[in-house]
C-alpha cells in the first residue's frame, strides 16, 4: 500500500493555459473524491467518482474543469484555460465501503498545487 | 445541507500547556464527525473519528474528541501539546447513512485552526 499518489506535486501556468493533474488512489478503493483547497480555507469537494462512474459534482466545478476516471483506475483532473482564481492545492482522496457498517478509511495525496501567474 | 464551524482562525499555545479546538456543525440530520491534521506543504491526515457509540473518541498522537449532539459540538483536546503538534487542523462531517439520500462520503470541512505551539 503505498497511498494516494498525485503529480505533479507543485505546477506553475501562464493564466489562458490548460492543466492536467493526475491521482493514483490506493489500488483497492473504489471511491474517489478530487477537493480543492484555497489559502486559509478548509478543502472544498469538487467531485466524486465511485469506480469509474463520475456520481456527483460541486457547482465550483465550472465548465473549465473535467475529471475521468477510465478504467475506475486512477484520475485525471483538467482545468482549461487556466484563470488566477483557479491557483490553489488540489486534493486527492480515495475511500473503500466496508461490506458491512460503515468504513471511511479516506486517504488523502499530499496534493497539487498550482499557481497561476 | 450541513455545514461546519471552527471557532477559532489561530490558536497559540506554550508547550505542554493543554488545548481545546472547537468545532461546531449544523445539520438536519445524522452526521458523522473527523478531525484532520495538515502539516505545511502536505495531504491531510486523520486523527480521529466519530461514527457511533461512546461519545468520547480517542485518535493518534493523544487526541481525543467528544461529540455532543444537543450542542452540535465535536471539540479536540490535547492534555499538553509538544511543538510537533504545529500545524492546522481540520474539523469536517459527513452526512450519515440513515439520513435519506446520498451523500457519497464526501466531507465538509470547517476553515481551519492554525495551532501554534510556543517553546
Amino acid at each position: 500500500d503505498t497511498g494516494v499518489s498525485q503529480n505533479p506535486r507543485h505546477k506553475i501556468t501562464k493564466r489562458g493555459q490548460n492543466v492536467t493533474f493526475r491521482c493514483d488512489p490506493i489500488s483497492e478503493h473504489n471511491r474517489l473524491y478530487w477537493y480543492r483547497q484555497t489559502l486559509g480555507q478548509g478543502p472544498e469537494f469538487l467531485t466524486y467518482f465511485q469506480n469509474e462512474a463520475q456520481l456527483e459534482k460541486s457547482r465550483l466545478l465550472s465548465d473549465r474543469f473535467s475529471a475521468e476516471r477510465p478504467k475506475g483506475s486512477f484520475s485525471t483532473l483538467e482545468i482549461q484555460r487556466t484563470e488566477q482564481g483557479d491557483s490553489a492545492m488540489y486534493l486527492c482522496a480515495s475511500s473503500s465501503r466496508a461490506r458491512t457498517g460503515l468504513n471511511y478509511g479516506y486517504t488523502f495525496g499530499s496534493g497539487t498545487r498550482l499557481t497561476v501567474v | 445541507a450541513q455545514s461546519v464551524t471552527q471557532l477559532d482562525s489561530q490558536v497559540p499555545v506554550f508547550e505542554e500547556a493543554p488545548v481545546e479546538l472547537r468545532c461546531n456543525y449544523s445539520s438536519s440530520v445524522s452526521v458523522y464527525l473527523f478531525w484532520y491534521v495538515q502539516y505545511p506543504n502536505q495531504g491531510l491526515q486523520l486523527l480521529l473519528k466519530y461514527l457511533s457509540g461512546s461519545t468520547l473518541v480517542k485518535g493518534i498522537n493523544g487526541f481525543e474528541a467528544e461529540f455532543n449532539k444537543s450542542q452540535t459540538s465535536f471539540h479536540l483536546r490535547k492534555p499538553s501539546v509538544h511543538i510537533s503538534d504545529t500545524a492546522e487542523y481540520f474539523c469536517a462531517v459527513i452526512q450519515g447513512r440513515d439520513a435519506g439520500g446520498t451523500s457519497y462520503g464526501k466531507l465538509t470541512f470547517g476553515q481551519g485552526t492554525i495551532l501554534t505551539v510556543h517553546p
